[in-house]
């Protein structure tokens, strides 16, 4: 079994702060993509990265995936508290079409 | 685009119980997953179907079965429920080579 460990759990900072998030494995993935669920609501993609070394933006959100495909971050610049939520990542095997999904990262950006 | 769809929202039984969690997509997806949600364990798989007709066990599928009715519907069977089985289930759908998985809203299940 792939597993992905997220770090750190919780994540309480102000508005204006930056932070990252990672995300690593011991296995190697296909592909990994980024999450983020709000209270009361299934996850929503926020990006997928494919390639070793790859940097994705998206606004002030930085992916990267790291160049072994073991692990990725997730960097937010200049938080806002509409970035509040639940962060995860998911890796994607190579042989089949599931997900195995990071344990979370809560993060609370206080205005 | 209704996308994932799950019925019901919210969902008390009592231990024993049996009841079917609803699932429908509308995004003409092959593959569709049921996961279960419990506090800081993130998302574990119960059971997915790679297409029509084939279903496979995931992570956590003990206490649970499956249907792929059609290509749109997966449903979800708690055949007597326990109390270990309160949690948030989602259904997700994929249809693309990368496995990015489209979330239904959820639905919250408390086993008394």
């Amino acid at each position: 079994t792939q597993l992905l460990e997220q770090s750190p759990q919780f994540l309480s900072i102000q508005e204006g702060e930056n932070l990252t998030v990672y995300c690593n494995s011991s296995s190697v993935f296909s592909s990994l993509q980024w999450y983020r669920q709000e209270p009361g609501e299934g996850p929503v993609l926020l990006v997928t990265v494919v390639t070793g070394g790859e940097v994705k933006k998206l606004k002030r959100l930085t992916f990267q995936f790291g160049d072994a495909r073991k692990d990725s971050s997730l960097h937010i610049t200049a938080a806002q508290p509409g970035d509040t939520g639940l962060y995860l990542c998911a890796g994607a095997e190579a042989a089949g079409n599931k997900l195995t999904f990071g344990g979370g990262t809560r993060v609370l950006v206080k205005p | 685009n209704a996308g994932v769809t799950q019925t019901p929202k919210f969902q008390v039984l009592k231990t024993g119980q049996s009841m079917t969690l609803q699932c429908a997509q509308d995004m003409n997806h092959n593959s569709m997953y049921w996961y279960r949600q419990d506090p800081g364990m993130g998302l574990r798989l119960i059971y997915y179907s790679a297409s029509e007709g084939t279903t496979d066990k995931g992570e956590v599928p003990n206490g649970y079965n499956v249907s792929r009715l059609n290509k749109r519907e997966f449903s979800l069977r708690l055949e007597s429920a326990a109390p270990s089985q309160t949690s948030v289930y989602f259904c997700a759908s994929s249809g693309g080579l990368s496995y990015e998985q489209y979330f239904g809203p959820g639905t919250r299940l408390t086993v008394t």
